[in-house]
Order: structure tokens, then sequence, then C-alpha cells
């Protein structure tokens, strides 16, 4: 099956600094998500990106699906930030989504 | 963004019962929806695909008689498991993806956290 490797598996970050994580996949597929899971266990869809690039106030992403990988751009973190990035993707079409390992992000004050 | 409700959030139950979970996308129609499992300080697993109308599809090595899944209607699919063991403590979350379009984005539950004593 598809296998899915995020990196870094963690990383800490001063308040306002920017970071990218990465995500790096071994097949084609048509679904690819990023989702940032809060304290609480609740998986927060950040964006649907398949393919190109997408931008959401302080977070963008762009996944090259003909190199087989995605990045997530957090710039100027918050605390808020804080907690575990999953990278997942589909190649079935069946709507299986395979998590990757995750990056547990830290932003200090 | 679609939502989607998973119920009761957290649950404490006796080892040997059995405990309901249930999902439901509020405010779309869901054919298919999925059920995952996570352990602590681990990833999401994928354990079954619930396909309203029919028998789930469970992955390799998920005992289809322990987690007992319904999906009566195109907003509810349930997800039983039954004689819980503390081995089966975990965290529980569902999601969903909208039927008849071609964007499969997938939507998530708040997630059961289950604890078996």
């Amino acid at each position: 099956g598809i296998q899915v490797e995020q990196s870094p598996p963690d990383l800490i970050l001063q308040e306002g600094a920017n970071s990218t994580l990465r995500c790096n996949f071994s097949d084609s597929v048509n679904n690819l998500q990023w989702f940032h899971q809060n304290p609480w266990g609740q998986l927060i869809n950040l964006f649907y990106i398949p393919s190109g690039t997408k931008q959401n106030g302080r977070l963008s992403a762009t996944t090259v699906a003909t190199e087989r990988y995605s990045l997530l751009y957090i710039s100027s973190s918050q605390t808020t930030d804080s907690g575990v990035y999953f990278c997942a993707v589909e190649s079935s079409n069946t709507g299986k989504l395979i998590f990757g390992q995750g990056t547990t992000l830290q932003v200090k004050p | 963004g679609a939502v989607v409700s998973q119920h009761p959030s957290r649950v404490i139950c006796k080892s040997g019962t059995s405990v309901k979970i249930e999902c439901r996308s509020l405010d779309f129609q869901a054919t298919t929806m999925f059920w995952y499992r996570q352990f602590p300080k681990q990833s999401l697993m994928l354990m079954a695909t619930s396909n309203e109308g029919s028998k789930a599809t469970y992955e390799q090595g998920v005992e289809k008689d322990k987690f007992l899944i319904n999906h009566a209607s195109l907003t509810l699919s349930t997800l039983t498991v039954t004689s819980a063991h503390p081995e089966d403590s975990s965290f529980y979350i569902c999601s969903a993806i909208r039927t008849g379009t071609v964007n499969t984005e997938a939507f998530f539950g708040q997630g059961t956290r289950l604890t078996v004593v």
C-alpha cells in the first residue's frame, strides 16, 4: 500500500517564527489533506490539496503531485498553533485516507 | 465546511459490556463513512468503511464481530464495541465524505475517548 512519511517528527519554535512541514508519499494520489489535531483530539481540516498551492491566512500549502510531496507552511507562528499536524492521502478512489505519523509542533511564547 | 458530529465524546465502561458510538453528518449526505482508531501518541489507523445500506468492509486485522458497524441512513453510522476489554481503550474517530461530488474531502467528528475498566 501507499506509504506516507512526514518530517520532522517534532518541532519546537519560538512565537513569531516560520516553519515548513513536509509530507512525502510513495504513489500517485487523488486526494491529499492536511489536518491539525487539537489537544482534545479534534481533527481540523486545514487544506484539501491534491495538487497546486492554497493559502488561508498564515497557513499555506503546496502539493507537487508529480514529485510526490506536499509542504505546509506556517508563518508568524502563535502558541495556539501547537499540536499535531497530519498529512493524509487517498489513492484508491475509495475515500480511504492513509495518515502519516504526524509532526508535533510546540510554539513557545 | 461540512459538519460531522460524533457522540459520545467520552465514555467509561466496564469490561464485558458493549458501547455504541454514533457518527452523524449534519448538513450533507454521506453514502460512505469511515471509522479510525488512534492510540496515544500515534497516528490514525483506518478500521473500516461504512457503506449506507450494505455491509461494512473491514481492514485487515480488525475483528468485525467485535466492532459492529451499521449505516442505516445517509447521515448516520454507528460503531458498537462489543464485549469491551481494557485493550479496546482508545480514541475512536469517524469521517464522512459528501455523496455525489468528485471532491473527496473528508470531514471528521470530534472523536470518542473510550476507557474500559
